[in-house]
This record gives C-alpha cells, sequence and structure tokens, in this order.
C-alpha cells in the first residue's frame, strides 16, 4: 500500500526558531513535492526534487530528499507569521506528476 | 493569467441530486486532475486526464465520472450525490510531459451533501 506519513501533524512554533517537518514514504519513488495551502484557499506549489540528495531552497524554507530513506524534510530557518499555513508533502509512484499521493499535511502556526 | 479556474466555489446538493463541477486551464496544459480534500487529510486522487481524450481512475473515483471535453475543459459530475461526498474539490492542471513538471490548483469548490 502506498503511503506518505508527515510528522508533526500540528507545530506551534515562536518566530525566529527553527524546526523540520518530515515526510516518509513507503515504496521507491525518486519524485516529491512540497504544497502550502493557507487556511481556505489553494494549495500552491514551493518544491519539486526529483533526485537522491536534491536540496532546494527558497527563503526561509529548505526541502530536501533522500531517496535511500524514502524521506524528506522541510526546514524552516528562523520562522516568520507569513510561513503560518499547511504544508503538504506529495510523492509520485509513477515517475511523472500524475497520481500523485499526499501526506496529511502539518499545520504549521507561528506566534509572535 | 486566470491559471485554473473553477466553477461553483461552492454548492449544497440533497442526497440523490447531481450536478457538474467545471474546471477550465489556459496554460496550454496536457493533464488535468480532479482530487478531493476531506477534513485533516491530504489530497485524494479521484480522476485524471494525461492528455485530452483519455481519462484514468485515481484512487477514489467511486460515484464520480469525468469528462475531458477539450484540451482546456475538465469537468466532474456526481450522478446521484451521498454526504459522504461532502468534501473540497480541487482540479489541477499540468505540463504531463517536462522533467519537473508541478500541478497548479484551482481555488476548489466545497461542495455539502444534506
Amino acid at each position: 500500500e502506498l503511503k506518505v506519513e508527515q510528522n508533526p501533524l500540528f507545530l506551534s512554533m515562536q518566530e525566529g526558531k527553527n524546526y523540520t517537518i518530515y515526510c516518509n514514504y513507503s515504496t521507491t519513488s525518486d519524485r516529491l513535492y512540497w504544497y502550502r495551502q493557507d487556511p481556505g484557499k489553494s494549495l500552491e506549489s514551493l518544491f519539486v526534487l526529483l533526485s537522491n540528495g536534491a536540496v532546494k531552497q527558497e527563503g526561509r524554507l529548505m526541502a530536501s530528499l533522500d531517496t535511500k530513506a524514502r524521506l524528506s524534510t522541510l526546514h524552516i530557518t528562523a520562522a516568520v507569521h507569513d510561513l503560518s499555513a499547511t504544508y503538504f508533502c506529495a510523492v509520485s509512484f509513477t515517475g511523472t506528476a500524475s497520481k500523485l499521493t499526499f501526506g496529511t499535511g502539518t499545520r504549521l502556526q507561528v506566534t509572535l | 493569467n486566470a491559471g485554473v479556474t473553477q466553477t461553483p466555489k461552492f454548492q449544497v446538493l440533497k442526497t440523490g441530486q447531481s450536478m457538474t463541477l467545471q474546471c477550465a486551464q489556459d496554460m496550454n496544459h496536457n493533464s488535468m486532475y480532479w482530487y478531493r480534500q476531506d477534513p485533516g487529510m491530504g489530497l485524494r486522487l479521484i480522476y485524471y486526464s494525461a492528455s485530452e481524450g483519455t481519462t484514468d481512475k485515481g484512487e477514489v473515483p467511486n460515484g464520480y465520472n469525468v469528462s475531458r471535453l477539450n484540451k482546456r475543459e475538465f469537468s466532474l459530475r456526481l450522478e446521484s450525490a451521498a454526504p459522504s461526498q461532502t468534501s473540497v474539490y480541487f482540479c489541477a492542471s499540468s505540463t504531463g510531459a517536462a522533467t519537473n513538471e508541478k500541478l497548479f490548483f484551482g481555488s476548489g469548490t466545497q461542495l455539502s451533501v444534506l
């Protein structure tokens, strides 16, 4: 069974702190996505990771992929309130963007 | 740029009623998708269309039908709505070809079935 698990499910952190969201998946894949969703809004693509060891960074967010461990991380550096949202990882088991399997999401709340 | 446009944004149905959710994209994308999102869960794929003229089942296709009307439009139909279909529905599209392709999502349709 294809499974994508994220943890934590909920994260409350203070501004200025660092933290990491983890995404584990059950079957070999070489394509992993991270999305952001603001309350009541649609999903916004953050990163596409295509190979083992891939690392991408934008602003205070950095994503990495370890295909051997079947693990991706989303690291938040010096969090700010604007990063409050729900973050989803999604894995493709077909080699394309079709049939993505999403994790349950991590709701991030950054407090002032 | 409009991107992916879904209509309607909200809908309330009674059990047994039918309706069609519309989706259109203006990015000349080949692939289109319908997902549902339930509280506290990630998105689950209902149907997708890799290219014009083709459709395939996703993870949760039961109770739904789709039509890829042309390259731009991909509709989702509920023939006989059930309370279990209360959800937020997202349409998405992608190029379907590039190695780093990503999905572009519409703004969603919140559907309640009473």
